[in-house]
């Protein structure tokens, strides 16, 4: 079936450090992949996006690579600043065309 | 202010009791999507709207019946309201196939005793 995961529920890292947040995907078909950032009381807000047919998409100071591969994408943070804080989800457009399934969530704390 | 609004922000009900979390927007937005978020986890998909009159089944659709009979509006009914329900409950809307543009509404926090 369907299903998003990630590998690691929290992380911190330094002010001024990039950061890394990875995602497992288990369903080949999927086409679509997006990441959300959800602060604390708050709805996700979309940050990035990158389709089956990429393996990297830049944005301002965050990259998505996606590995077909191992069913493996990831979200870099450039330069991490303490607004940076909150909860990051991947999630998937699945064969189900309007169908958005998202992973579990990381925690994102940034140390000043 | 355009945008997703749900009401109420906050509930508590008892087991057995049924209500209805609003959903609405005024972007024009034909997709529409209901979401549950627990502890700790991912948004699990509810039930969804690719139109007006038009409804299908996401990942945990038991227990809850929506109906689309606007563009603005997509309700979720609770039909007899059991701990297990106890939830934040996301609203989402974009235009059609394009979750990239997915704006979600501030979420319900629901408590069922």
């Amino acid at each position: 079936g369907e299903s998003v995961g990630l590998h690691l529920p929290t992380l911190s890292v330094q002010e001024g450090d990039n950061s890394i947040i990875n995602c497992a995907y288990s369903n080949s078909a999927s086409d679509y992949f997006i990441w959300y950032k959800q602060e604390s009381g708050k709805g996700p807000q979309f940050i990035i996006d990158i389709r089956s047919n990429m393996d990297k998409r830049q944005g301002q100071r965050v990259t998505v690579l996606l590995n077909k591969t191992v069913k493996h994408l990831s979200l870099q943070i450039a330069a991490t600043q303490p607004g940076d804080s909150a909860v990051y989800f991947c999630a998937e457009r699945g064969t189900s065309y309007d169908k958005v399934i998202f992973g579990p969530g990381t925690s994102l704390s940034v140390i000043p | 202010n355009a945008g997703v609004t749900q009401t109420p922000k906050f509930q508590v009900l008892k087991t057995g009791q049924s209500m209805t979390l609003q959903c609405a927007q005024d972007m024009n937005h034909e997709y529409m999507s209901w979401y549950r978020q627990d502890p700790g986890m991912g948004l699990r998909l509810i039930h969804y709207s690719v139109g007006a009159g038009i409804t299908d089944q996401g990942e945990v659709p038991n227990g809850y019946n929506v109906s689309r009979s606007t563009t603005e509006d997509f309700p979720l009914r609770l039909l007899s309201a059991a701990p297990s329900q106890t939830s934040v409950y996301f609203c989402a809307s974009s235009y059609s196939g394009t979750p990239y543009g997915y704006t979600f509404g501030s979420g319900t926090r629901l408590t069922v005793v």
